[in-house]
């Protein structure tokens, strides 16, 4: 039982560059959730899914594409990257608690 | 409109001494309020919750927290503190089960000195 994965762990874009997250649960949830992270921003949800082929905005979708084609998979997309989106990215699932199951994170840097 | 507010970005306590991380929150409904825990390097852990019941709601690793609907507030706890305490600490509150949706605060970083 993995949880959360996320690939790639770590990634250098330069503007204008795409590239697509992955994330996957092996827990059969339902509800998968993307984050960004920045320094003194705490964590800022981006967009989620509430099942297989639903998803729908966070607080800071702009620049962002997602998809969730399968149950277990979660894609976080960036058409055009910019230097803002120079983040951490996590990726989480809701449990049957309420709580979230977090991934270990994706590092990004767009020069 | 949910918040919340964690009004201190650091809190330094020595190893043995009782530890709280605040925090307040704004939410209409229900609040079901949440704290993790981010070591260097890594996602999200779940320490505890509060959904409903008791107001006082123990977590992993000896915390706890004590929810407080006059004042808004869900402060962490921990009555003797160890050094692998160390970490960062987030706050956060959904509307009732909305989707699950959840709104961090800006989190407070625990450093705990032997």
């Amino acid at each position: 039982n993995a949880g959360v994965t996320q690939t790639p762990k770590f990634r250098v874009l330069k503007t204008g560059q795409s590239m697509t997250l992955l994330c996957a649960q092996d827990m059969n949830h339902e509800y998968m959730y993307w984050y960004r992270q920045d320094p003194g921003m705490g964590l800022r949800l981006i967009h989620y899914s509430v099942g297989e082929g639903t998803t729908a905005k966070g607080e800071v979708p702009d620049g962002y594409n997602v998809s969730r084609l399968k149950k277990q998979n979660f894609l976080l997309g960036l058409e055009s990257a910019a230097p803002s989106q120079t983040s951490v990215y996590f990726c989480a699932s809701l449990g049957g608690s309420y709580e979230q199951y977090f991934g270990p994170g994706t590092r990004l840097t767009v020069t | 409109a949910q918040s919340v507010a964690q009004p201190e970005d650091q809190v330094n306590v020595a190893e043995g001494n009782p530890l709280t991380v605040k925090c307040t929150y704004s939410v209409s409904g229900n609040p079901y309020l949440f704290w993790y825990v981010q070591y260097p390097n890594r996602g999200l852990q779940f320490l505890l919750k509060y959904i409903t019941g008791d107001n006082l709601v123990k977590g992993s690793y000896g915390f706890e927290a004590e929810f407080n609907k006059s004042q808004t507030s869900f402060h962490l706890k921990k009555p003797s503190a160890l050094v692998s305490d160390s970490a960062l600490y987030f706050c956060a509150v959904s509307r009732g089960s909305t989707l699950g949706r959840l709104y961090f605060g800006r989190g407070t970083q625990l450093t705990v000195w032997p």
